[in-house]
């Protein structure tokens, strides 16, 4: 069966500093992956999507960037966090049948 | 782009069936709607798609009427379990990738 990996679970990071989440995903290939942020009491945010390896659509202009280094492996990067980037960040992968499985997520704190 | 919008919240007792509407627009006749449940500090998980007429499986049924300007997410005998939040999403099929837009979300409160 498949699985979604998410690390950290909860991350207090400073503003300025750098970020990165990483997303795996087991018992499936070539998945459509995305990344979602999910602020405190409100929905659901599509930052990046990504149907292969090196393919990244940004759906949000911010100072987030989207990598994919293997084919089930997604990542989240920034250079210098903002107070505005806390929230909660879910992975998320689906198949030929758009059939969304969310990982358990990562909670951001910037400080 | 499709805007999604599902009322905020809807309160309902144990044992009774209950219908989470979602308003839609620009839905192509292909293009699906899918719907998940959220628990608190938790990711949201996967409970129905369909794109047309009406879809059934063990745990809840979708209905996208003729016009497609919305859908109904029904789910029959709730339990406190099923207090969380519903999210609608709509996936507009295109050539130059899908576009994906969630609903705002319905907390849905079930008391016994």
């Amino acid at each position: 069966s498949q699985t979604i990996h998410q690390w950290p679970a909860t991350l207090v990071q400073p503003v300025g500093s750098p970020l990165s989440l990483e997303c795996t995903v087991e018992g499936t290939s070539n998945p459509n992956l995305y990344w979602y942020r999910q602020a405190a009491g409100r929905g659901l945010q599509l930052l990046f999507y990504s149907v292969g390896i090196g393919q990244i659509s940004s759906e949000v202009p911010q100072n987030l960037s989207a990598s994919r280094p293997q084919d089930r492996q997604f990542i989240l990067s920034s250079k210098k966090l903002l107070l505005s980037d806390s929230g909660f960040y879910l992975c998320a992968w689906s198949g030929s049948s758009y059939e969304q499985y969310f990982g358990p997520g990562t909670r951001l704190t910037v400080t | 782009l499709a805007k999604t919008t599902q009322p905020i919240s809807m309160d309902s007792y144990e044992g009774q069936e209950v219908n989470i509407t979602c308003s839609h627009n620009n839905i192509a006749t292909n293009d699906y709607i899918t719907w998940y449940q959220q628990f608190p500090s938790q990711g949201p998980r996967f409970i129905i798609q369909g794109y047309k007429t009406k879809v059934t499986n063990e745990v809840a049924s979708l209905f996208i009427p003729a016009d497609r300007k919305s859908s109904t997410l029904s789910l029959p005998r709730v339990s406190l379990s099923d207090t969380a939040v519903y999210y609608c999403l709509a996936i507009i099929l295109t050539g130059g990738g899908n576009k994906l837009t969630f609903g705002t979300g319905t907390q849905l409160k079930v008391e016994l």
